[in-house]
């Protein structure tokens, strides 16, 4: 099956500098790649998604990355502020499948 | 308001006493789940419904059962509690792509 491996499991940076989580996973087959947001006492929120065809997607600050090749993807904030601070999910589902797999997680602390 | 709403969100209970964690979601989705959060281990999930009277083992289905009698509406069932079924409970559903998870339900098996 899809195997997801998340890193790095905490991160922490200073307000305003950029932050890069990165994602790899093992089944060529997936081609769907959400991230969800999980701030402090809440349920995972979606905030940003790619899907295999195309290499980078852009929302304001957010952005991620495929490299379908190397199977991995990233995300991307830049000009972080305290507020983005949460425990971050990535995910990947193949091709015809409802289920996803999920990373373990990164904590992200943005210290003002 | 498109929501997933989940009760109770706190519990205490004892081993061995019954409870139900109840779900329910107003987007007229198909796609059910519930996973369990644990430190460290990230989501797992322990059941999913593609839809009415479908269920399906997830990777860590060992004493949990569920049912889908209405496609709004999918509980999850502690017969007999256990200490190690101590977690943080996330019910999410889905059409297409991304999940709309619940708020959560904090559960302590004491």
């Amino acid at each position: 099956g899809e195997n997801v491996e998340q890193h790095p499991s905490t991160l922490s940076v200073q307000e305003g500098d950029s932050a890069v989580i990165k994602c790899t996973y093992s089944d060529s087959a997936s081609n769907y790649f959400p991230w969800y947001k999980q701030e402090l006492g809440k349920g995972p929120q979606l905030i940003i998604d790619i899907r295999s065809n195309v290499g980078e997607k852009k929302d304001q600050r957010i952005a991620v990355t495929l490299n379908k090749t190397a199977k991995h993807f990233s995300l991307h904030i830049t000009e972080t502020q305290p507020e983005d601070s949460a425990v971050y999910f990535c995910a990947a589902t193949r091709g015809g499948s409802y289920i996803p797999t999920f990373g373990r997680g990164t904590s992200l602390i943005v210290h003002p | 308001e498109a929501q997933v709403t989940q009760n109770p969100r706190y519990l205490i209970t004892v081993t061995g006493k019954k409870l139900t964690v109840t779900c329910s979601q107003n987007m007229n989705h198909e796609y059910m789940s519930w996973y369990r959060q644990d430190p460290g281990l990230g989501l797992r999930q322990i059941y999913y419904s593609m839809n009415v009277e479908v269920t399906d083992k997830g990777d860590v289905p060992e004493g949990y059962k569920v049912s889908r009698k209405e496609k709004r509406n999918f509980p999850l069932i502690l017969e007999s509690p256990s200490p190690n079924q101590t977690s943080l409970y996330f019910c999410a559903s889905k059409l297409g792509d991304g999940y709309t998870f619940g708020s959560g339900t904090r559960l302590t098996v004491v």
